[in-house]
């Protein structure tokens, strides 16, 4: 097991709709990142938090918002779903603000959204 | 802008043969560069980071400055290096890492 955590698995829900995905890094990881995985995008980096705080920004839309609690874990909101929105939605946590350290990430096993 | 292009959308050789999964990156710094790796129904696994200039399950990957290449190779492919390959890009500062749109390798007996 890596250490990050994602739920639910796979979701299934309509056009316009609101969800909430949920992620827990791995113990000692302070920073979360949210990515999307679809067809024919590949890994979209979506956003960054580290201890709390939102550290940067990718191609999220403005309908998509995430936050990270105390605790560390991360929720990445989606709202007024769109078919388009269907895609595999990674999580991954690594130790620092910065990747520059060289270690990489971790990455949750996903979950899979369906927008129908 | 930091780019990761990875040419090939699926690579299939035999098994015993040599693979390279190739990766070319565009960065104006000192980039660091990763390959990932992600089995069929599995997360995405880190594989190699070239600072550590490791060789895991025989891959190895240099970075070649150059001509901004990272590729990653094996000299004798197993049935069971069969996955999608993901060559990653992060800028010194930087926060998140690049992905390149990824190869599918794979291994037929």
């Amino acid at each position: 097991d890596s250490g990050v955590t994602q739920t639910p698995k796979h979701l299934i829900t309509a056009t316009g709709q609101r969800v909430t995905l949920r992620c827990s890094p791995r113990s000692g990881d302070l920073s979360v990142y949210w990515y999307q995985q679809s067809l024919d995008q590949g890994l979209q980096f979506l956003i960054q938090y580290y201890n709390g705080e939102e550290r940067a920004k990718g191609n999220i839309l403005e309908r998509f918002s995430a936050q990270q609690f105390p605790d560390l874990h991360s929720e990445l909101n989606l709202s007024s779903l769109e078919l388009g929105d269907s895609a595999l939605y990674f999580c991954a946590s690594s130790v620092a603000g910065r990747t520059g350290d060289g270690y990489g990430y971790t990455f949750g096993s996903g979950t899979r959204l369906t927008v129908v | 802008a930091q780019r990761v292009t990875q040419p090939e959308k699926l690579l299939s050789v035999f098994k015993g043969a040599p693979v390279e999964l190739k990766c070319n990156y565009s960065y104006s710094g000192s980039p660091e560069l990763f390959w990932y790796v992600q089995y069929s129904r599995q997360r995405l696994q880190l594989l190699l980071r070239h600072i550590s200039r490791e060789s895991i399950k025989g891959f190895t990957a240099d970075l070649n400055k150059g001509e901004t290449s990272f590729h990653l190779k094996k000299p004798f492919a197993q049935e069971e290096d069969s996955a999608m390959y993901y060559c990653a890009l992060s800028g010194r500062g930087r926060r998140a890492l690049t992905f390149g749109s990824g190869t599918r390798l794979q291994v037929q007996p």
